[in-house]
Formats: structure tokens, sequence, C-alpha cells
């Protein structure tokens, strides 16, 4: 069974930098492209970037470029998300998915960024 | 960047109604159009990929059409668990970008 098992939820002060990862399993995780959207409170879907695991090639949209790291470990078959220069409007969930269909999802973790 | 714009924004129908969600791309994206399903503290779940493709284990009754800049996720005969959020997204360029949602409210 594919899955996207994601870490727990993060509270950060404005100003701190925050890792958040995604396990892949039951799938070539080498294979696919994994992608990270993020969605703020009552908002909709927002594009931050992915990574081709097989190269390690990263895209970033331009709103988040600079403060923004995917990187993949193959030895876990995990990618991670780092967010640095927190402020109070990345406070949102995180998705992982995979493939550019975006066909399977992680559950999302919860950052919260308040002093 | 690609501007996917949907309509409407809320729609709040009965069961057994026809929904019709649109999506217009700011320019020509072929068949990369994605749908996308959210319910409430859920992860989106894809409905139809590249336009008019079926997704395995999605009720029939989602269907998708579309070419180019025009594109449209029909729901033929709507369940009480189709309340729900709904998304287009567009893979033809990046930066990637996702409609504004459609909201659909069973009354």
């Amino acid at each position: 069974q594919m899955q996207l098992v994601q870490s727990g939820s993060e509270l950060k002060k404005p100003g701190a930098s925050v890792k958040i990862s995604c396990e892949a399993s039951g799938y070539t995780v080498s294979s696919y492209a994994l992608h990270w959207v993020r969605q703020a409170p009552g908002q909709g879907l927002e594009w931050m970037g992915w990574i081709m695991p097989r190269t390690g090639e990263t895209i970033y949209a331009r709103a988040f470029s600079g403060r923004i790291v995917i990187s993949f470990d193959a030895s876990v078959s995990t990618t991670f998300l780092q967010i640095s220069s927190l402020r109070a409007d990345d406070s949102a969930v995180y998705y992982c998915t995979r493939s550019n269909e975006f066909d399977v999802w992680g559950q999302g973790t919860n950052v919260t960024v308040s002093s | 960047e690609i501007v996917l714009t949907q309509s409407p924004d809320f729609q709040s129908l009965t069961t057994k109604d026809k929904v019709t969600i649109t999506c217009r791309a700011s320019q020509n994206i072929g068949r990369s159009l994605h749908w996308y399903q959210q319910k409430p503290n859920q992860s989106p779940k894809l409905l139809i990929k590249f336009a008019s493709q079926s997704i395995l284990g999605v009720p029939s009754r989602f269907t998708g059409s579309g070419y180019g800049t025009v594109f449209t996720l029909t729901i033929n005969g709507l369940e009480a668990e189709d309340a729900a959020a709904y998304y287009c997204h567009q893979t033809a360029t990046t930066p990637l970008t996702f409609g504004g949602g459609t909201k659909v409210q069973i009354k």
C-alpha cells in the first residue's frame, strides 16, 4: 500500500526554522517526484516546490525561494522540508504528495508560528 | 505563472443534483489539469487526472472534460458524501498552480 507518513505538529516562534519529514513506503520511491503543498487556515492549496529523489533535483516556487530547502534521504526513504525565518503567515498545514498528478498525499503536518 | 480561475466559488445543492464546476486557465495547458476533492480536516484526494482520466476507486459519477484553457468537473447525481471543496490544478509548467476552490454544500 502506497503511503506518505508525515511528522507531527510543530509550534515555532517567529524567526525560527522548522524541518518536517515525509516517509514514503509501498512504491519505488526514487521513481516519483515528491512535492510540498501548504494550506493556510480556511484557505486554498499552494504549491511550494518539489524534489526528484533519484537525482536530487529541486524546483522551488518563487514565493519561497531562498527560504525553503527540500531534501531527500534515500536510506530512510524520507523527504524533508525545511523552512527558515518563519513568520506568522507561515502557519498552515503542510502536505507532501507524490508525482505530478499528486496521486498520494501525506496526512498533513500542522505548523503554528506564534510568539 | 498560469492562473486557474474556478467557478462558482460556492454551490448549495440537493442530493441527486448534477454539479458542474469550471476551471479556466490563463494559458493553454493542453490536458495537464487535475481535480481534487478535500473534505474538512482531510488531505486532498485525486479525482480526475489529465482532464478526463478516471482514477481507480473514485465513483463513476465524477467525470472531467476539457482541453486547452477550459475544463469541467461534473458530478452526476450528487450524494451526501460529496460535500467538500474541489480544486483544479495544473502541471503544464512551474510554478504549479491551483484554482481557488469550489465549496459544495448539501442542502
